[in-house]
């Protein structure tokens, strides 16, 4: 099983910063990773699909960056309804996702 | 906009089969598309547990693969899940979602999830 580790476990910023998130695989998925935001009671939404590729509707300040084992989604300047849980998932074997990250306000 | 909607008993007894069903709002039948659910226990991480493509090809994850049976229902628009012998550690949100182009692409779209709690 390949393990996905995201850090940090929490990122606390300010709106208008820039947020850097990091997931590492344990293993090489090429290209094949993904991530994804979560807000509370909602599910997960696909923002970046294959490391660098937005999702259909994802606002440009989200991008996403890296390949083999280590991975980073970038928010270029966070907006107040980017504060959420994100999580990452490979899909090079099966399926796994990262145990996530989640943006709070500092 | 596709639509889905996960439906089940939202209390099951430990050592019991949990039984959901995902309806969608559109046609099941699409060639690349495969359904698939994910679990979350509350306040933890996401967990696939299988996916299905409507001809029947099941994929299952090999941690849950001994316990899992994924269906689908065409006439109805339905796939399935059944999840036997439940222990507490099943607890989760479970949710149905869409894969396109493989059993194993990224979730696109996302029902809205119903809480299944496992307790006597």
């Amino acid at each position: 099983e390949i393990v996905l580790t995201q850090s940090p476990a929490t990122l606390s910023l300010s709106p208008g910063e820039r947020a850097t998130l990091s997931c590492r695989a344990s293993q090489s998925v090429g290209s094949f990773l993904g991530w994804y935001q979560q807000k509370p009671g909602q599910p997960p939404r696909l923002l970046i699909y294959d490391a660098s590729n937005r999702a259909t509707g994802i606002p440009a300040r989200f991008s996403g960056s890296g390949s083999g084992t280590d991975f980073t989604l970038t928010i270029s300047s966070l907006e107040p309804e980017d504060f959420a849980v994100y999580y990452c998932q490979q899909r090079s074997n099966w399926v796994t996702f990262g145990g996530g990250t989640k943006v709070e306000i500092k | 906009q596709l639509q889905l909607q996960a439906s089940g008993p939202g209390l099951v007894k430990p050592s019991e089969t949990l039984s959901l069903t995902c309806t969608l709002s559109d046609f099941i039948s699409s060639r690349s598309d495969y359904w698939v659910w994910i679990r979350q226990p509350p306040g933890k991480g996401l967990e696939w547990i299988a996916s299905i493509h409507y001809r029947g090809n099941t994929y299952h994850n090999p941690s849950l693969k001994s316990r899992v049976t994924i269906s689908v229902d065409t006439s109805k628009n339905q796939f399935s899940l059944k999840l036997s012998s439940v222990t507490a550690a099943d607890t989760a949100f479970y949710y149905c979602a869409r894969s396109r182009d493989g059993y194993n692409s990224f979730f696109d779209s996302w029902g809205q999830g119903t809480l299944v709690t496992v307790s006597s």
